[in-house]
């Protein structure tokens, strides 16, 4: 069975600080992987997806960046975080064939103060 | 302009009661279509896919489709406390495999 898993669960940051946020899937060689925004109670906004390693497509930056280093990771950063960056990150993964369901991870809650 | 319209906003009904959710698409392109449900503090998990026109059930989930109308609906009958969470409606284009679109969301909350 697939796993994945998001860490960390929570973050508090400072405005104009790094951050690094990771996702990795277990039982699946060459999933296509995500990174997605929702604002408390609202919708899901597709940042970042890659196919395959080495490869990412952004869909909305917001002073975000993506990496893909491993075939079952995904890592999403910044060099200053925003006030504007607040919110659930939520990493997610599908086969990458057809109409294919997305699965998510449990996300990162970040407030940035 | 919403390209996926989610209604109602949010949504209370007793415990063994009928929920019903509705989205619709301004893009007859999207011919792929998802409910989730995201409990708080949850990721969203897939409840139901529906590509065919029709109805399709899934034990206590009915889904709907009509592409003529590009209308998708999710009904859940004998519904339960832990039904309450945030139901979205995404939606995927036929020429792009890449993203999703999303609606907003209807917020249900089951009464005990």
């Amino acid at each position: 069975a697939q796993t994945i898993h998001q860490w960390p669960v929570a973050e508090i940051k400072a405005v104009g600080s790094p951050l690094s946020l990771g996702c990795t899937i277990k039982g699946k060689s060459s999933p296509n992987l995500y990174w997605y925004w929702q604002a408390t109670g609202g919708t899901l906004q597709q940042l970042f997806y890659s196919i395959t390693v080495g490869q990412v497509e952004s869909v909305v930056q917001l002073n975000l960046s993506a990496s893909r280093p491993k075939d079952d990771q995904f890592i999403l950063s910044t060099e200053k975080l925003l006030l504007s960056h607040s919110g659930f990150y939520l990493c997610a993964w599908r086969r990458g064939r057809g109409a294919e369901t997305l699965y998510f991870g449990s996300g990162t809650r970040l407030t940035v103060l | 302009q919403q390209k996926v319209q989610q209604s109602p906003e949010s949504l209370s009904v007793p415990e063994g009661g009928m929920a019903s959710f509705n989205c619709t698409s301004s893009d007859r392109n999207f011919q792929y279509f998802w409910w989730y449900r995201q409990h708080s503090g949850e990721g969203p998990k897939a409840l139901m896919s529906i590509f065919s026109d029709g109805d399709k059930k899934e034990g206590r989930f009915t889904a709907h489709l009509n592409k003529a109308s590009l209308h998708v609906s999710l009904h859940i009958r004998d519904s339960q406390p832990s039904d309450s969470a945030l139901y979205f409606c995404a939606a995927r284009h036929v020429g792009d495999n890449s993203k999703l679109i999303w609606g907003l969301g209807t917020s249900l909350v089951v009464n005990p």
